[in-house]
């Protein structure tokens, strides 16, 4: 059973541009609601997250946006630069004892100078 | 500060061998996580220490793995007769507590000839 589907797979943005990535998710014991970046040879590393009393939370170029009824999540990358090309992944925790991370299948986002 | 560091980076064995993949956490940190990612995917789930005992082990695909932490830090995946399907990248995560952000190693790619 997939609990976590991510889209789109691959994603090509020009400079300047925005980035857009959904999440949706079925596990409703998810109680924490990360994106993760991951550059080639590095491990993940946490981006952005929310937790779901609030719908949106921004940091500098980066959103988030949480729709706790649809069980659905999206980051927005706005005035993506060349840097920004990495794998994106949602992850969203568990509210188990363990608080594991479930990870999407990853959005590979290049962005065009 | 020193992040989560992984040894060896790469390991090639052959079909049948036996191998080890080392995690030093951060130090203090008391939460370590191993999962495995496989390529284009992204990371699953294997085991959970809180301290030195394997809190959460539901993520290991069968008992042909193994992991370990006897002192609360450095934590050993121990995979034995290896298949083909073993190969991935085997990340390790440490978190300050459990429900805390979780830093990611760098990986330990694994290749089963």
């Amino acid at each position: 059973q997939q609990q976590v589907k991510q889209s789109p797979q691959s994603l090509i943005v020009q400079k300047g541009g925005i980035s857009i990535i959904n999440c949706a998710y079925e596990n409703t014991a998810f109680d924490y609601f990360p994106w993760y970046q991951q550059f080639p040879g590095k491990g993940p590393a946490l981006l952005i997250a929310i937790r779901p009393d609030v719908s949106e939370k921004k940091e500098g170029r980066f959103t988030i946006s949480f729709n706790k009824s649809a069980k659905q999540f999206s980051l927005h990358i706005m005035d993506s630069q060349p840097g920004d090309s990495a794998t994106y992944f949602c992850a969203p925790r568990a509210s188990g004892s363990a608080r594991q991370l479930t990870f999407g299948s990853g959005t590979q986002l290049t962005v065009l100078p | 500060g020193a992040g989560v560091s992984q040894t060896p980076s790469n390991k090639v064995t052959e079909k049948g061998k036996y191998v080890e993949l080392r995690c030093d956490p951060i130090s203090g940190h008391t939460a370590l996580y191993w999962y495995r990612q496989s390529l284009g995917q992204g990371p699953e789930f294997l085991i959970y220490f809180q301290g030195t005992g394997a809190a959460d082990d539901s993520g290991l695909p069968n008992d042909r793995f193994f992991a370990v932490r006897p002192e609360g830090s450095v934590s050993t995946l121990k995979i034995q007769r290896t298949e083909r399907g073993d190969s991935a990248v085997y990340l390790c995560a440490s978190s300050p507590g459990t429900g805390s952000e979780q830093y990611f190693g760098p990986g330990t790619r694994l290749t089963v000839t």
